[in-house]
């Protein structure tokens, strides 16, 4: 059965840095969509990208957040100046449909 | 804007019991609600889903009901098995949104 892979499963860094999150999406697939959950919260959505481009974010998605689809497979979060409060797990979904969505296995992040 | 409540957050289970978490929503205009169960190092996995012209669904052992009226919707699991163990997340969007709300999980520790 097709799945959500992600790369890396962790990524430590330091504050300032930028880092770069990458998913696979399933292959016929339309939507994608990046979440976080912060350890012991819930699951906040970030940002949707279809048609190659933004759909729709959140308020946490602020200019320090860009995605982007570069080669019609991967899908990239890219966090571009780290904050210690970025620390989460980051999961991609994807959907052939709006609604239904399909995570990933999710990247730890750890900011110091 | 949406706001999914989820219980209980813990909840144990004799091996072949049945396991019911229930959660409410408080936007009458969701109208899609999906589960999520998510196993130790993976991502949430969607294992059933009830659209709001819907009462009730039945996949196996699962089972979700939505009361609309109430905003509340529950996931019933029959006959619970060891592998049921894990966190349990319930969520809702509404048409229009790419964002899916969820809930703040519930952990199922099945008992042998």
């Amino acid at each position: 059965e097709p799945e959500v892979t992600q790369t890396p499963s962790h990524q430590v860094t330091q504050m300032g840095q930028e880092v770069i999150l990458r998913c696979v999406p399933i292959s016929n697939h339309l939507y994608f969509y990046w979440y976080r959950q912060i350890l012991g919260q819930k699951v906040e959505f970030l940002v949707s990208f279809y048609n190659n481009e933004i759909s729709e974010k959140s308020e946490i998605f602020d200019d320090q957040f860009s995605v982007e689809r570069p080669d019609g497979s991967n899908f990239t979060l890219k966090i571009r100046s780290t904050k210690l409060e970025d620390s989460a797990m980051y999961f991609c979904a994807s959907g052939w449909a709006r609604e239904t969505q399909y995570f990933g296995p999710g990247t730890r992040l750890l900011v110091l | 804007g949406e706001n999914v409540e989820q219980h209980p957050s813990t909840l144990s289970v004799q091996e072949g019991d049945s396991a019911v978490i229930k959660c409410t929503y408080s936007d009458s205009a969701s109208n899609y609600f999906p589960w999520y169960k998510q196993e130790l190092g993976k991502g949430p996995q969607l294992i059933i889903d009830i659209r709001s012209n819907v009462g009730e669904k039945k996949d196996q052992r699962i089972a979700v009901t939505l009361n609309k009226t109430a905003k509340h919707f529950s996931l019933h699991i029959t006959e619970t098995q060891p592998e049921d163990s894990a966190v349990y997340f319930c969520a809702a969007s509404k048409d229009g949104d790419d964002k899916i709300i969820f809930g703040k999980g519930t952990r199922l520790h099945i008992l042998p």
